[in-house]
């Protein structure tokens, strides 16, 4: 069956510019998570959306970062006016149900950003 | 807080050697504890978890035991391939929580 996927795998812009990165969670899946990777890092998470409860934004690192999930399916990460630091691979990962111990994620393949 | 630490890489190893990937925890309450593993061009997947004190996961040889009195869950591989070269992220989760807490990742290269 599908995994998750992303899109785009690769975007490169100029910084001051808006990015949207998109996120297909495996079908059924109710929680979806974006994080963040960059070089030499470990994963920081950023927010977590689970069915219709509001999202747990706690992990944005500024106000330039938002998400959204319509549909309880597709869920779209947009980075406003974009800075070099924000430059990292972001991933995208669906569990069945969330919240902890038993719930395995699954990853998309990431979407590498670069910010010129 | 809740954080994850594993030990710095890279860990260069000879096949057949023995591998041994620190990694201990804080955490509040009773996490349970995760190892995936990201192939190079890859996404990351599960490799083992353990969800309770003393349960041992195991996958593809490899093994980590939580163990609660140290708070630690070492994974270890007694022979290791070429193709276990990767990046292993070990990882806790909080019952109750949302969030999964990663550490920074040990790259492992096995050379023939």
């Amino acid at each position: 069956g599908a995994g998750v996927s992303q899109s785009p795998s690769n975007k490169v812009t100029e910084k001051g510019k808006d990015v949207e990165l998109r996120c297909d969670p495996i079908s059924g899946h109710t929680a979806l998570y974006w994080y963040r990777q960059s070089l030499g890092q470990g994963l920081e998470f950023l927010i977590y959306f689970q069915g219709n409860s509001a999202p747990d934004k706690s992990g944005l690192p500024s106000d330039r970062f938002s998400a959204e999930r319509t549909g309880g399916s597709v869920s779209t990460l947009t980075i406003q006016r974009t800075q070099q630091e924000d430059s990292a691979v972001y991933l995208c990962a669906s569990s069945l149900v969330g919240g902890g111990s038993y719930n395995e994620q699954f990853f998309g393949p990431g979407t590498r950003l670069t910010v010129l | 807080g809740n954080s994850v630490t594993q030990m710095e890489g890279p860990v260069t190893l000879s096949e057949e050697a023995f591998l041994t990937i620190n990694c201990t925890y804080t955490a509040t309450g009773y996490p349970s504890l995760f190892w995936y593993v990201q192939y190079p061009g890859e996404g990351l997947q599960l490799l083992l978890k353990a969800t309770k004190a003393d349960d041992k996961g195991s996958n593809k040889g490899f093994e980590a035991t939580y163990r609660k009195e140290t708070t630690s869950f070492h994974l270890e591989k007694g022979s290791v391939q070429v193709s276990d070269s990767a990046v292993y992220f070990c990882a806790l989760s909080r019952n109750t929580g949302n969030q999964f807490y990663f550490g920074t990742g040990t790259s492992l290269t096995v050379i023939p």
